[in-house]
């Protein structure tokens, strides 16, 4: 059983430029998370999918992110006009979605983003 | 709202000795608590969780966590510390006044084990 897979795993830009990440959770969980996290800090949680119900987007940090989940299953996190304090590490992570407040949430091994 | 906090940022121990990562929260209602483990360049794995029952939940690679209520703790546990134990854990909280789906995390303790 394949777990969570993120692509690219590193990915370097250029201040301005637009950027796209890619989460494929565990096949069966309906439940999608996208954190973020900063050099020496914690994860900052984003955006999370359940199923067909509106996702939850009171984590991003400015219009310049948006997400979106296709067929329930695929996810891609897209920044616009990147800038420097974008420059994380992007975290997704799935789960079954049956109990939202008891579910495990299992990680992918992130990708790595650098804004020049 | 709900939050979590770490008090140290790094806890230094011998190995073969018993460690404690400490993790304190603010919920309001039924905590559900969780620890993961990050090692260097990969994600986060999960170690345990306390939903209910037991105070004491034993999780993966032999650590346990100690819920208390009174003390609005949760402090991560191991009798005999590895090097390989060596790494960034994370202490989380569910955010139940979204709906369960929200994690809060706390900012991380980086344990070093040292041989």
């Amino acid at each position: 059983g394949a777990g969570v897979s993120q692509s690219p795993s590193n990915k370097v830009t250029e201040k301005g430029k637009d950027v796209e990440l890619r989460c494929d959770p565990i096949s069966g969980h309906t439940a999608l998370y996208w954190y973020r996290q900063s050099l020496g800090q914690g994860l900052e949680f984003l955006i999370y999918f359940q199923g067909n119900s509106a996702p939850d987007k009171s984590g991003l940090p400015s219009d310049r992110f948006s997400a979106e989940r296709t067929g329930g299953s695929v996810s891609t996190l897209t920044i616009q006009r990147t800038q420097q304090e974008d420059s994380a590490v992007y975290l997704c992570a799935s789960s079954w979605g049956t109990r939202a407040s008891t579910d495990t949430q299992y990680f992918g091994p992130g990708t790595r983003l650098t804004v020049l | 709202a709900q939050s979590v906090a770490q008090p140290e940022d790094q806890v230094n121990v011998a190995e073969g000795n018993p460690l404690t990562v400490k993790c304190t929260y603010s919920v309001s209602g039924n905590p559900y608590l969780f620890w993961y483990v990050q090692y260097p360049n990969r994600g986060l794995q999960f170690l345990l969780k306390y939903i209910t029952g037991d105070n004491l939940v034993k999780g993966s690679y032999g650590f346990e966590a100690e819920f208390n209520k009174s003390q609005t703790s949760f402090h991560l546990k191991k009798p005999s510390a590895l090097v390989s134990d060596s790494a960034l854990y994370f202490c989380a909280v569910r955010d139940i006044g979204t709906g369960g789906f929200k994690t809060i995390f706390g900012a991380g303790t980086r344990l070093f084990v040292k041989a």
